[in-house]
């Protein structure tokens, strides 16, 4: 079945330490998306890529990094920069650029919890 | 700031009664969608309005964009408790680089 898999579904950081969550899709989707989830404020763009090789920053990037070598894959990485690290983070994907009024439909993946010890 | 309102945050329901949630920009949206989440999961596509006044139904789900395109709702006929979960709404506010901004969403839930 084609779909999205993000891993791992729990993240433990420690202080002072860069974590990377997996998110990879074999829909043969080009446009991938990072989300953060927190309890009332709905889902947030942290960066969000329209093409191998290329990304953009979304609303909340600071204390993120990401990479898009390849298609089918868009790790995210928090970084110890990131001072308040602890959310739902949800990955997403649309088949193709937007195109002029409408957007393409996201599919998500199931999420990574991270926590902070 | 958040430019993509919703309201309410959380409805509790009895089964068989109806449930609104609305959505609103300060500014004319170019599309608007909505995705619901159930308990535990991750967000589903419903549905995308682009046109102004423009309404769908999907079933017991009623999906309407404002004439201004500012606004839009989700009306929930007879509500049963597959209903359960949370809505959210995402327009494409103008300059937002064609990206989608979500709202908070309203947490549904159905009382049997």
């Amino acid at each position: 079945d084609g779909g999205i898999t993000q891993s791992p579904k729990y993240l433990f950081r420690k202080e002072g330490q860069n974590v990377t969550l997996s998110c990879e899709q074999n829909l043969n989707h080009d446009a991938m998306y990072w989300y953060r989830q927190d309890p009332g404020q709905g889902l947030r763009l942290i960066y969000y890529s329209q093409i191998v090789n290329d990304f953009q920053k979304g609303d909340i990037a600071e204390g993120y990094s990401v990479s898009r070598e390849k298609k089918e894959s868009f790790p995210l990485t928090v970084t110890s920069a990131q001072k308040n690290p602890t959310a739902f983070y949800l990955c997403a994907s649309s088949i193709a650029r937007d195109r002029g009024q409408r957007n393409q439909p996201q599919h998500f993946g199931d999420g990574t919890r991270l926590s902070i010890l | 700031g958040q430019q993509v309102m919703q309201i309410p945050q959380y409805q509790h329901v009895q089964e068989g009664e109806d449930f609104t949630t609305y959505c609103n920009s300060s500014t004319t949206l170019s599309n608007i969608q909505w995705y619901k989440q159930r308990p535990g999961g991750h967000p589903v596509f419903l549905i995308q309005l682009v046109k102004s006044g423009e309404v769908k139904k999907q079933k017991r789900l009623t999906f309407q964009f404002g004439e201004a395109k500012k606004n839009s709702s989700l009306h929930i006929t007879a509500t049963q408790t597959t209903d359960v979960g949370t809505y959210f709404c995402a327009g494409r506010p103008p300059g937002s680089a064609r990206q989608l901004t979500f709202g908070s969403g309203t947490q549904l839930t159905v009382l049997p």
